[in-house]
């Protein structure tokens, strides 16, 4: 069936240094790419996503890039800040009678000040 | 504007009982989803809604029901709870059942006693 891969399930980092976030997925059918982050107590809150049709996209300090023929996507964030930490997930819709996201196993992001 | 609303927030049931989630979509969204997210992993798929017909359902089993009512506001059921049960449910609205960008509720963190 279905399935994405998120690696890795942890990461440290100093604050002002890059995170790399990567995720496969199984399902060559996918076309829309989330990417939500999730604190302590809260609903996940999509942070970007990205289209087949478009290999990257930035926003800010947040970039997500595409590799469809790979089937694997990643998010990078620039300039960490502690207000970063948090739960990430990926996620890859699939479509069939409905739209479903099929979501990755989380990373968990720390940023030390 | 209001985002996605859930109630309650929390509920303490035990094993063999019924429970109701509930959900309010943002105005103006007319597909509402709902997810699992068990301790440490990520969201899965139970039910999509659109127009108070189900369009899709995940893995779970016919404990779980779900309706959709002529606002767009949503019900979870799950009957006979299960030590297993135990999670968050995030509710997720959309305009229409599409890769056009799903927000999250905060979630209703159930646990089966």
């Amino acid at each position: 069936g279905e399935n994405v891969e998120q690696h890795p399930s942890t990461l440290s980092v100093q604050e002002g240094d890059s995170a790399v976030i990567k995720c496969t997925y199984s399902d060559s059918a996918s076309n829309y790419f989330p990417w939500y982050k999730q604190e302590l107590g809260k609903g996940p809150q999509l942070i970007i996503d990205i289209r087949s049709n478009v290999g990257e996209k930035k926003d800010q300090r947040i970039a997500v890039t595409l590799n469809k023929t790979a089937k694997h996507f990643s998010l990078h964030i620039t300039e960490t800040q502690p207000e970063d930490s948090a739960v990430y997930f990926c996620a890859a819709e699939r479509v069939d009678s409905s739209y479903k996201l099929i979501f990755g196993s989380g990373t968990r992001l720390l940023v030390r000040p | 504007d209001a985002g996605v609303t859930q109630s309650p927030t929390h509920l303490i049931k035990t094993r063999g009982q019924q429970v109701t989630l509930r959900c309010s979509p943002i105005s103006g969204h007319k597909s509402v989803s709902w997810y699992q997210q068990v301790l440490g992993q990520g969201p899965q798929f139970i039910f999509q809604y659109y127009e108070k017909e189900e369009r899709g359902r995940g893995n779970f089993p016919d404990r779980f029901s779900a309706r959709q009512f002529p606002n767009y506001s949503s019900e979870l059921n799950v009957n006979a709870l299960l030590l297993g049960d135990s999670a968050l449910y995030l509710c997720a609205s959309s305009l229409v059942p599409s890769n056009y960008g799903y927000t999250f509720g905060s979630g209703t963190r159930l646990t089966v006693v």
